[in-house]
């Protein structure tokens, strides 16, 4: 098991360009979220997947972002026509559902996260 | 809804002295408690968690946190720090009860060990 992989580490951009992330978690983890980080601040939820379903969004995610994890393994996370406002590092983390197996278990694994720059 | 507060932005503290970085939570319902640290442009460690069972949890690199309920409080404390301790650290909270588990994380404390 290699943990949580995100591609790529790092992407630059132009303003208006669409742009697109990948992340693999850990393969016995049926949870995967995604979280934004911006400079000076601790990450913040966007969105998660229970296997291949998205089961939440939060209101940061405009609907020019979209995210998907088709048959419930990698996903990918796709924002359209980019702001400078997108720039941040965008974190990848994968768990068990909590309440199966021991509790002392559970947690997330977090990636090293894919540094946007938008120009 | 969930929130963190991390009360100190920036902590410098002498190598082989003893650190501790604070965190309260404010929640409705009964929580986790994570500390993770991150170094430069790199994502996050778990450090240590509270699920459940004794409230002084010890966690990797000689860190440890007790969960304090009646302050809703979970500080992080190494009793002697190393140049490597240099980091971000993030306290975060997640409802232990249902629904998405999402973690809520403070801003960060930015631990600086002066030789």
């Amino acid at each position: 098991d290699t943990g949580v992989s995100q591609n790529p580490r790092h992407k630059i951009t132009k303003r208006g360009q669409n742009v697109t992330f990948r992340c693999d978690p850990i393969s016995e983890h049926n949870r995967l979220y995604w979280y934004r980080q911006t400079l000076g601040q601790g990450p913040e939820f966007l969105t998660y997947f229970q296997n291949e379903a998205q089961l939440e969004k939060s209101r940061l995610l405009s609907d020019r972002f979209s995210a998907e994890r088709p048959k419930g393994s990698f996903s990918t996370l796709e924002i359209q026509r980019t702001e400078q406002g997108d720039s941040a590092m965008y974190l990848c983390a994968s768990s068990a559902v909590p309440g199966q197996g021991l509790v002392s278990d559970y947690g997330y694994t977090f990636g090293s996260g894919t540094r946007l720059t938008v120009v | 809804a969930q929130s963190v507060t991390q009360l100190d932005s920036q902590v410098p503290v002498f190598e082989e002295a003893p650190v501790e970085l604070r965190c309260n939570y404010s929640s409705s319902v009964s929580v986790y408690l994570f500390w993770y640290v991150q170094y430069p442009n790199q994502g996050l460690q778990l450090l240590l968690k509270y699920l459940s069972g004794s409230t002084l949890v010890k966690g990797i690199n000689g860190f440890e946190a007790e969960f304090n309920k009646s302050q809703t409080s979970f500080h992080l404390r190494k009793p002697s720090v190393h140049i490597s301790d240099t980091a971000e650290y993030f306290c975060a909270v997640s409802d232990s009860g249902a629904g998405s588990y999402q973690l809520t994380f403070g801003k960060g404390t930015k631990l600086s060990v002066i030789p």
